[in-house]
């Protein structure tokens, strides 16, 4: 079975804590996604890759930065927690063109205290 | 602007009986559309792909259509179970941009 796998289902941080997410597919996929999902907001972009080493911004990339050094694993970096930065953060991945065989991780809740 | 609109925000029905939920989409041009279960902590997973051409699409109790003339789209779930509690996400894709994600109704079923 197909797997999207973040590191953690749980992480406490911090204000002011380099934070490392982590999400690896086995699927040779591409495109791998960062989100973040918040009550009353959904599903917003943060980064997106489309290669090894390639990243772009999303639509709220401000107080992240991602690192894609392989295919098959990228990283969310939170530079210098705050507390606005505590949130559901979700990775996902496709193949080919960005919209086929979209599969998701079960997600990371972060908070930052 | 690229949009996808859900309604209800919220349902509580009862256990074993049917519901229905809308999505009102505005993304240009149209590739397809995707319904997605995501239980309460978990990563959303899909229930199923719909494409311009295809009208109805079922996955066990879940029925999935798609009018692409008006833009809308339904998911309907039948007797529904405890396991059915769970916010549905519906989510379309231009082709050529990431998925424009809607912000889901939260589906609770009692006994």
């Amino acid at each position: 079975d197909v797997k999207v796998t973040q590191s953690s289902r749980y992480l406490v941080k911090r204000t002011g804590e380099k934070v490392f997410l982590e999400c690896v597919q086995d699927m040779d996929h591409e495109n791998m996604f960062w989100y973040r999902q918040d009550p009353g907001l959904g599903l917003r972009l943060i980064y997106f890759s489309y290669d090894v080493k390639m990243k772009e911004k999303g639509d709220i990339p401000e107080g992240y930065s991602v690192s894609r050094e392989k295919k098959e694993r990228f990283s969310l970096i939170l530079e210098s927690a705050s507390t606005n930065q505590t949130s559901m953060y979700l990775c996902a991945s496709s193949f080919g063109a960005v919209g086929y065989g979209y599969t998701f991780g079960s997600g990371t809740r972060l908070t930052v205290v | 602007k690229n949009q996808v609109e859900q309604s209800p925000q919220s349902l509580i029905i009862l256990e074993g009986k049917n519901c229905t939920l809308q999505c009102n989409y505005t993304v240009s041009p149209f590739s397809n559309l995707r319904w997605y279960k995501q239980d309460t902590g978990r990563g959303p997973v899909s229930l199923t792909i719909m494409t311009f051409s295809e009208n109805t699409k079922s996955n066990g109790r879940y029925t999935a259509t798609l009018d692409a003339d008006t833009k809308q789209s339904s998911l309907h779930i039948t007797a529904s179970q405890l396991s059915d509690s769970a916010s549905y996400i519906c989510v379309v894709w231009s082709g050529n941009t990431p998925l424009v994600f809607g912000k889901g109704t939260r589906l609770s079923v009692i006994a």
